[in-house]
């Protein structure tokens, strides 16, 4: 199974700010990661797939970068609404899909 | 709009059995694998299951496989998972999502709670 570790656990960052989460997985899923944003009592929001391609309707200010083991989801200028949970996944290794534990995004 | 509503969920003895339904609405269920993920109290989530467009391709985690049965009913834009052989590690929030590797679309989540 493919292991995919989030990093930080939780980022306390200020409206405005620069958020960079981290997910690095225990061996390589090429681009076949994807990016999901979770606020308290709704469904978890699909933002990035392909490990860089942004989904439509997803602000700009979102961006995915990286390839093989190390990713990074990138917020430009937090917005409040940006507070949220964040989860990414891999989807190289079928059937065995998996997710990381999640970054808390919390107001500083 | 596109929408997916999960029902079923509840409170269940060990050893029991649940049936969640996921209705589709705002697109045709046929055009779209789906698949069925988990988030257990305090934990992460987890993939459960895909199913295929017409049902002929399914996988299953290791951890539910041999319990659990994924199946869809298209003309009802529906999606079913039958859950068997119930443990309290099975005690989660259980989602339908849209798709098999990226998941577009999500349901809010039904609770399902394995206790004596």
């Amino acid at each position: 199974e493919i292991v995919l570790t989030q990093s930080p656990g939780t980022l306390s960052l200020s409206p405005g700010e620069r958020a960079t989460l981290s997910c690095r997985a225990s061996q390589s899923v090429s681009s076949s990661l994807a990016w999901y944003q979770r606020k308290p009592g709704q469904a978890p929001r699909l933002l990035i797939s392909g490990a860089s391609s942004r989904v439509s309707g997803i602000p700009d200010r979102f961006s995915g970068s990286g390839s093989g083991t190390d990713f990074t989801l990138t917020i430009s200028r937090l917005e409040p609404e940006d507070f949220a949970v964040y989860y990414c996944q891999q989807y190289a290794s079928s059937p065995g899909y998996t997710f990381g534990q999640g970054t808390n995004l919390e107001i500083k | 709009q596109v929408q997916l509503v999960e029902s079923g969920g509840g409170l269940v003895r060990p050893g029991g059995s649940l049936r969640l339904s996921c209705t589709a609405s705002g697109f045709p269920l046929s055009d779209y694998y789906m698949s069925w993920i988990r988030q257990a109290p305090g934990k992460g989530l987890e993939w459960l299951s895909y199913i295929g467009f017409s049902g002929d391709t399914i996988y299953y985690a290791d951890s539910v496989k041999g319990r659990f049965t994924v199946s869809r009913d298209n003309a009802k834009n529906s999606l079913f998972l039958q859950l068997d052989s119930l443990r309290a590690d099975d005690t989660a929030v259980y989602y339908c999502a849209r798709g098999h590797y990226e998941l577009g679309c999500w349901g809010q989540g039904t609770l399902v709670t394995v206790s004596s």
